[in-house]
């Protein structure tokens, strides 16, 4: 069945470091593929998407790269900051009659310090 | 515009109890997506609704798990008998019909003891 992995976290950095946070899926077909981020005491949000091979989706200086022949979609920030802390999950949606289904990884804790 | 939201927010019942969780979708969203997160581990994906009706339910558990959508606007989640597994966090999402973005609301944290 589809799957989504994601690097464990929790993910400590200092304000302006860079940001990696590693996803992998594992689907029949094409799927899109998302971010999604939950801040504290809030519902998920959708971040950012990709829709097809080699797109990139980006929002709020974050970017992820739809990379059909490594079957990933890494997130990436260049320098994060405080307001970035949060739990980020990586989701595919692969289509076909679960149309409305979304596959989620198991989330990765992001705290970043002043 | 107001967005997803679920009463009640934190739930602790006994094990063996009732509970019913409640989903208001965003006001015109035909799409309606229960998912739940226990302790630690991903998101999974329970059910969704188009309108009333089930479109897809094989994220369902068991039949301790009914949800419905009656008149096609709010959601519930009923979870009878509940058992300590069912522990988590409930969440339900919108969508607007051809719609690829779920609205997510904040969760039911449910602990059954």
């Amino acid at each position: 069945g589809d799957s989504v992995t994601q690097m464990e976290g929790p993910v400590t950095l200092s304000e302006e470091a860079f940001l990696t946070i590693n996803c992998t899926y594992t689907a029949t077909g094409y799927p899109s593929l998302f971010w999604y981020v939950q801040y504290p005491g809030e519902g998920l949000q959708l971040l950012l998407k990709a829709t097809k091979a080699d797109d990139k989706g980006s929002n709020k200086g974050f970017e992820a790269t739809y990379r059909k022949e490594t079957t990933s979609f890494h997130l990436e920030k260049g320098s994060v900051q405080v307001s970035d802390s949060a739990v980020y999950f990586c989701a595919l949606n692969a289509g076909g009659t679960s149309y409305g289904k979304l596959t989620f990884g198991q989330g990765t804790i992001l705290t970043v310090h002043p | 515009e107001a967005g997803v939201t679920q009463f009640p927010s934190h739930s602790v019942i006994e094990k063996g109890q009732t509970v019913t969780l409640r989903c208001d979708p965003i006001s015109g969203h035909d799409n309606l997506y229960w998912y739940r997160r226990v302790m630690g581990k991903e998101i999974k994906f329970l059910l969704h609704f188009v309108k009333e009706s089930k479109q897809d339910e094989s994220g369902m558990p068991n039949n301790r798990f009914l949800a419905e959508r009656t008149g096609g606007t709010y959601s519930t989640l009923k979870v009878q008998p509940a058992e300590l597994e069912d522990s988590g966090v409930y969440f339900c999402a919108s969508s607007q019909a051809g719609g690829y973005e779920q609205f997510f609301g904040p969760g039911t944290r449910l602990t059954v003891l």
